[in-house]
């Protein structure tokens, strides 16, 4: 079965540095990726999607690159700022319709 | 606009009693899904709806879950007999024609814990 693997551990940066998340998976590639934030006690929030068929997306201080060949997402966020602590979810979408599957998500800490 | 709405927020319950949960999704949005989320760890697909087109209900864990959808619009979860093993946080989102299309609007969740 797909498996998608998130850094369990919590990762903790200083404000202004750039926040790098790693997202990796087995088997099958997916139609496409996505990056969701989520806050404790609230539903994920969509950030960033990105296709099989591209190898970067920007969206202001985030950036989100797909490598089929690793099996492997990488999210960046530049500039960190403490508001930007959350969990980070990554998701696959497989076949025909947006059935994702998520990854256990990885915590970030950004400290002043 | 109105986004994705759940009810109730908090649910505490007896061991083997029955809960229902509901889902209201943003206005328009032909599909729906539920999650299931656990202390700590990542979404767990239970089901999702499309429509008027028949539910995948793949990620349903047991037959005491079950699932409705009239037409667009609200969607109730049921769990029967709920166990100690079905507290958790139960999500649910909607996806429309917005934005790229594929992103999923989620609501704030349901806490259930099972006593």
């Amino acid at each position: 079965s797909q498996k998608i693997e998130q850094n369990s551990e919590a990762l903790n940066i200083q404000e202004g540095k750039t926040a790098t998340l790693t997202c990796n998976y087995t088997n099958y590639s997916p139609a496409y990726l996505q990056w969701y934030r989520q806050d404790p006690g609230r539903g994920p929030v969509f950030l960033l999607l990105i296709r099989e068929n591209e190898k970067e997306k920007r969206k202001e201080r985030l950036k989100v690159t797909f490598d089929t060949t690793l099996k492997q997402s990488l999210f960046h966020i530049t500039a960190s700022q403490p508001a930007d602590s959350a969990t980070y979810l990554c998701a696959l979408a497989f076949g025909g319709y947006n059935k994702l599957i998520f990854g256990a998500g990885t915590r970030l800490a950004v400290h002043p | 606009g109105a986004g994705v709405s759940q009810s109730p927020s908090n649910k505490v319950t007896e061991k083997g009693k029955d809960v229902e949960l509901r889902c209201d999704p943003i206005s328009g949005h032909t599909a729906l899904y539920w999650y299931r989320q656990r202390l700590g760890q990542g979404l767990e697909f239970l089901i999702y709806f499309q429509g008027n087109s028949a539910p995948d209900k793949s990620g349903l864990p047991s037959d005491r879950f079950s699932a409705e959808r009239t037409g667009e619009s609200v969607s109730t979860l049921t769990i029967q007999r709920t166990q100690q093993e079905d507290s958790a946080v139960y999500l649910c989102a909607s996806t429309g024609t917005s934005g790229s299309g594929f992103e999923q609007f989620f609501g704030p969740g349901t806490r259930l814990t099972v006593l």
